[in-house]
């Protein structure tokens, strides 16, 4: 089955550095990879998503890139905020069942 | 914010106790999903239904018991839980099974004493 690995599992940055969050993947027939943030005491919410069709998917200073040969995938931040403080989890799945397979989750903390 | 709602938000129970939590979705899903999130741990898959009818039972404990009675409704039945199922319950939707976004309820903080 599928099997998510996450890096590096507490990431510190000051304000206005950019930050780098990794996943690798073990199942090549995984071609869903979504990234969900998750503040302190709040649900998960979707931040960004890409399919196996394309390789980097950007939105304002989030960006995602996927690397479909090596199986990796990872989560771009610039000029991040204090409000970027959240834990990061990635995920992946694929069109067998659905089921997402979820990441050990990143805490980034952003200091000003 | 609304569309998964999760109810209680918070429940203490003893080992002997039965309790259940409930989820509702209001966005049309036709998927649910129950998670559990204990701390320093990854989000554990425990149950999915889709269109009512559960195709995935990740190996979880007879203690819990989910029911989808139809496609907006989950729940998941406690019984004689252990402390170490002290944990942030969380429930999910999506449209369809493959490869869609998953939306989350707020969870359910357990607490077994």
């Amino acid at each position: 089955g599928e099997n998510v690995e996450q890096h590096p599992s507490t990431l510190s940055v000051q304000e206005g550095d950019s930050a780098v969050i990794k996943c690798t993947y073990s199942d090549s027939a995984s071609n869903y990879f979504p990234w969900y943030k998750q503040e302190l005491g709040k649900r998960p919410q979707l931040i960004i998503d890409i399919r196996s069709n394309v390789g980097e998917k950007k939105d304002q200073r989030i960006a995602v890139t996927l690397n479909k040969t090596a199986k990796h995938f990872s989560l771009h931040i610039t000029e991040t905020q204090p409000e970027d403080s959240a834990v990061y989890f990635c995920a992946a799945s694929s069109d067998q069942g659905g089921k997402l397979i979820f990441g050990q989750g990143t805490e980034l903390s952003v200091k000003p | 914010e609304t569309g998964v709602t999760q109810t209680p938000r918070h429940l203490v129970m003893g080992m002997t106790n039965k309790k259940s939590l409930k989820c509702e979705q209001h966005l049309g899903h036709n998927a649910m999903y129950w998670y559990k999130q204990s701390a320093k741990k990854p989000l554990e898959l425990m149950f999915v239904y889709n269109f009512k009818e559960q195709t995935e039972n990740n190996s979880v404990p007879s203690r819990f018991s989910p029911e989808c009675p139809n496609s907006s409704h989950l729940f998941l039945h406690l019984h004689t839980l252990q402390p170490e199922d002290s944990a942030l319950y969380l429930c999910a939707s999506s449209h369809q099974l493959d490869q869609e976004t998953q939306y989350f309820g707020p969870g359910t903080r357990l607490l077994v004493l």
